[in-house]
């Protein structure tokens, strides 16, 4: 299992541009997140998905839009990238029962840098 | 809504000592799962150890134990026999035992962790 891959690994946007992040697991996993990582600040929940078409806001969804077609890819979009998007970005991924259902499998994180 | 706060921006530890770094939450649930998770340069978010607050026994996985002390909420990582490759990032986390909302974490800001040699 690759468990749960993001690409790009890096990204320099201008403002104003759009773009996607990906995000893929291959674990079958019902729940799907996306975070933000920012310094002094931990991990911040920007949206989140229970099932394939069914997705929710988090914490800090302003500027962000997501969709959930399959159960493997759960893709991040910035329709309009600003420079206080400038982060690194984690996709994680659990399953909705078993004996690792509270655990979460992080991806390795893409870093965005808004100029 | 729930709140998690480390209140050490950073701690040092030498090589081969102890160190326990600090974690309360805010919350009115009564069944939650709380976590720590460490995140070395690579940016990799490991899994350190997890705690079910329905549970007294304070976890343990090898040189990692917890301290979890649920009417004060708090939940502090002892880490024992501290290793160069112990220096990290380390996050606390909070998770609601329902699962209406997936699976969601709250996290604290983290702790830097430099082992000294």
């Amino acid at each position: 299992n690759a468990g749960v891959t993001q690409t790009p690994k890096f990204q320099v946007l201008k403002t104003g541009q759009s773009m996607t992040l990906q995000c893929a697991q291959d674990m079958n996993h019902e729940y799907m997140s996306w975070y933000r990582q920012d310094p002094g600040m931990g991990l911040r929940l920007i949206h989140y998905s229970v099932g394939a078409g069914i997705t929710d806001q988090g914490e800090v969804p302003n500027g962000y839009n997501v969709s959930r077609s399959t159960t493997e890819d759960f893709p991040l979009r910035l329709l309009s990238a600003a420079p206080s998007q400038t982060s690194v970005y984690f996709c994680a991924s659990s399953p909705r029962t078993g004996a690792s259902q509270e655990t979460q499998y992080f991806g390795p994180g893409t870093r965005l840098l808004v100029l | 809504a729930q709140t998690v706060t480390q209140s050490q921006p950073e701690m040092s530890v030498q090589e081969a000592e102890t160190v326990t770094l600090s974690c309360t939450y805010d919350t009115s649930e009564s069944d939650y799962y709380l976590f720590w998770y460490k995140q070395p340069p690579s940016r990799q978010m490991i899994l350190v150890i997890r705690q079910e607050a329905y549970k007294q026994q304070n976890a343990t996985e090898n040189r990692f134990s917890v301290n979890f002390q649920k009417a004060a909420k708090s939940f502090s990582l002892k880490i024992s026999d501290s290793q160069l490759g112990d220096a990290a990032m380390y996050f606390c986390a909070y998770r609601s035992y329902s699962m209406e909302y997936g699976n969601k974490l709250v996290f604290g800001a983290g702790t830097i962790l430099r082992v000294k040699s």
